[in-house]
């Protein structure tokens, strides 16, 4: 148990579909981060969030979108994804960006038919 | 271009013996660097670290070694155990603040440790 906590923790859907993804710690900590994880790829970083502002997009299509709206809470709402988007989708958090290691959330299974 | 690599995918070791995960990197400006281990249906959790002014760092059975001029570094786990069995990842960051890179952390990809009892 790390103090990050992500739902749902599976999530299918359709490429029509709306849905969102929530990511909260409860640590106290100013910076968080959205990662992809492909099968047999790296961590990707997705977002990048200190002290509630947007600091980072990696180029992340528009279909993904980040909301911030305070320090202990992190969304990814998604919409018309492809069946690429398909992917472990991970949430972190860490004190501040000068901080030793990111904590992270066990992170959302997503399936897009 | 993969700045961290990890270029074995997967390491077999019998209940005991020495672990070794090795990675590589590419980028000059990586000055810290962490190990993540990951059980199945959870999220990394951190393990070692080591900032690039020191060539060892130990942590009970974990021990982390750099190699800055060959871009290298390496975790020992002694003596491993059925429990190490993971994936585990290497990262890497720039933590001098300043550069775009500051606090970002670059993953490889990972290697599947998988010990024998």
């Amino acid at each position: 148990e790390t103090g990050v906590t992500q739902t749902p923790r599976h999530l299918v859907m359709g490429m029509t579909n709306k849905k969102s993804l929530k990511c909260e710690q409860h640590l106290g900590h100013n910076a968080m981060y959205w990662y992809k994880q492909s099968a047999k790829k790296p961590l990707e970083l997705m977002f990048v969030y200190n002290f509630k502002e947007q600091t980072e997009n990696n180029s992340v299509p528009s279909r993904f979108s980040p909301e911030c709206p305070n320090s202990s809470h992190l969304f990814l709402h998604l919409h018309t994804l492809q069946p690429e988007d398909s992917a472990l989708y991970l949430c972190a958090s860490r004190k501040d960006p000068s901080a030793d290691t990111q904590y992270f959330g066990p992170g959302t299974r997503l399936t897009v038919l | 271009d993969q700045q961290v690599k990890q270029n074995s995918p997967s390491l077999s070791v019998q209940e005991g013996r020495i672990s070794i995960l090795n990675c590589d990197y590419t980028n000059s400006m990586f000055d810290y660097f962490l190990w993540y281990k990951k059980y199945p249906a959870e999220g990394p959790t951190f393990l070692i670290s080591i900032s690039s002014i020191k060539d060892k760092n130990e942590d009970g059975r974990f021990t982390v070694f750099l190699n800055k001029s060959a871009k290298h570094l390496s975790l020992h786990i002694v003596p491993s155990q059925p429990g190490d069995s993971a994936v585990y990842f290497c990262a890497a960051s720039v933590s001098r603040a300043g550069g775009t890179s500051y606090g970002k952390l670059t993953f490889g990809q990972g290697t599947i440790l998988t010990v024998h009892p």
